[in-house]
């Protein structure tokens, strides 16, 4: 069956850096771009970034960009987010999510997130 | 403040029929993009619901339906049940922004 599985959250300062990773299983993973979206406490979605399915194309969120960066190991079946200069508001639960080619497509499955804490 | 605009809440008696509303503009759905529904239980990550405006998965009840016409769109859940109780946000592209944007979603309280 279809997994996302994130891992790598926790708690960090502002100013530092953190990498989360989004290991896939059940799917051919080299067919489908991978998404990141977080949830801030309390709050809704927000997208954060995208890569397509070869790695090629990236895209990130306004609020992101410049500090976040998105890649992908389609030998390893996984997909990296590289946050640097963290700030509070950065705190959420970072989910992956898969969609077939661009982000027009919807979002089928999801893992089941990792939590980014940022406090001093 | 969200691209696309949802109520905060709404809520239902068992057994009656609800919508939230996902209001868009000329950038989203008004230039074709098409509006996808996700479902959160409470603690759990998100679930798609809807695709493509009005595509259920497998596996989804059809008491769930949506529908999409010139900038909004709108989930309609009937009969509705307890396990129903919980967050719903809808998603679109915005060709503006050129991304993914979601609505600030709506907690849907059965009664």
């Amino acid at each position: 069956q279809v997994q996302l599985v994130e891992s790598g959250g926790g708690v960090v300062q502002p100013g530092r850096s953190l990498r989360l990773s989004c290991a896939a299983s059940g799917f051919t993973f080299t067919t489908y771009a991978i998404h990141w979206v977080r949830q801030a406490p309390g709050k809704g979605l927000e997208w954060v970034a995208v890569i397509s399915s070869d790695g090629r194309s990236k895209d990130y969120a306004d609020s992101v960009k410049g500090r976040f960066t998105i890649s992908r190991d389609n030998s390893k079946n996984t997909v990296f987010l590289q946050m640097n200069s963290l700030k509070t508001e950065d705190a959420a639960i970072f989910y992956c999510a898969r969609s077939w080619g661009s982000s027009a497509y919807p979002f089928d499955y999801w893992g089941q997130g990792t939590l980014v804490t940022v406090s001093s | 403040q969200s691209v696309l605009t949802q109520p905060p809440s709404v809520s239902g008696a068992p057994g009656q029929r609800v919508t939230i509303s996902c209001t868009g503009s000329s950038s989203n759905f008004g230039a074709g993009y098409d509006v996808h529904w996700y479902q959160q239980l409470p603690g759990t990550a998100p679930k798609l619901l809807i695709f493509n405006n009005n595509n259920r998965p497998s596996g989804v009840p059809d008491r769930f339906s949506g529908s999409k016409s010139g900038t909004s769109a709108s989930l309609a859940i009937t009969g509705l049940q307890s396990e129903d109780d919980a967050d719903y946000y809808c998603q679109s592209y915005d060709s503006s922004l050129g991304d993914s944007v979601f609505g600030g979603g709506t907690k849907l309280t059965v009664l």
